[in-house]
């Protein structure tokens, strides 16, 4: 089962408020990952989790925090976001020694 | 210059064809090539996986990948409307800790006509 599920689908928040994206998968892959796709656009690299360690943020701004609790789970806070972020958030996981990624279904965010 | 350029499309077919979708890249230390379609407002599902040159076929889908020219295809036998989506290539070079940052293409965009 290559299944990585993600909550909630869709997102609407305003600039002020606090909300929380949560990805989990359960292949037992040790690496996980959080991707931003604008319209028309491919993937763009967030953060990487390996191992439930941070080893990747693509300079994302701090009003993105990612968080992994377990080897399972992936969650990402977000406070304070811009309009500008609106967009679809992807997470993904790919097993230790492989390469390819298998993606969620995304969580579409409006920011209001 | 962009490490992996794709044409976008939009490239419209009638229903069975065979389809070749292509991208070209720079950096020859790519070694993983992917292919994923993304239907409208989803996730990108992974459809081929290859390592290093050559051909890889799974029913309808080939995955060529011809390191020398930095020339990846994926063929579409058989075409149905059902394919309609976009086509994101992806690749990427070996690194340590297992997680390989994908490098995508732009993705192309593929109507298949009943």
């Amino acid at each position: 089962d290559t299944e990585v599920t993600q909550t909630p689908k869709h997102l609407v928040m305003g600039m002020t408020n606090k909300k929380s994206l949560k990805c989990e998968q359960h292949m037992g892959h040790r690496a996980m990952y959080w991707y931003k796709q604008k319209a028309k656009k491919p993937p763009e690299l967030m953060f990487v989790y390996s191992y439930e360690k941070l080893s990747i943020n693509e300079s994302v701004p701090s009003r993105f925090s990612p968080e992994c609790p377990n080897s399972s789970l992936l969650n990402l806070h977000l406070h304070a976001l811009q309009p500008e972020d609106s967009a679809l958030y992807l997470c993904a996981s790919s097993g230790a020694g492989v390469y390819e990624q298998y993606f969620g279904p995304g969580t579409r965010l409006t920011v209001t | 210059q962009k490490e992996v350029e794709q044409d976008p499309g939009p490239l419209s077919v009638p229903e069975g064809a065979i389809v070749s979708l292509n991208c070209t890249y720079s950096n020859s230390a790519f070694q993983y090539f992917m292919w994923y379609r993304q239907y409208s407002r989803k996730g990108p599902e992974l459809l081929m996986y290859t390592y290093s040159s050559g051909n890889k076929e799974d029913g309808r889908f080939t995955a060529q990948v011809d390191k020398s020219s930095k020339y990846i295809s994926l063929f579409i036998r058989d075409s149905q409307p059902s394919d309609s989506a976009t086509y994101l290539c992806a690749m990427s070079r070996l690194s340590s800790g297992n997680t390989g940052k994908l490098i995508f293409g732009q993705g192309t965009t593929l109507q298949v006509k009943p």
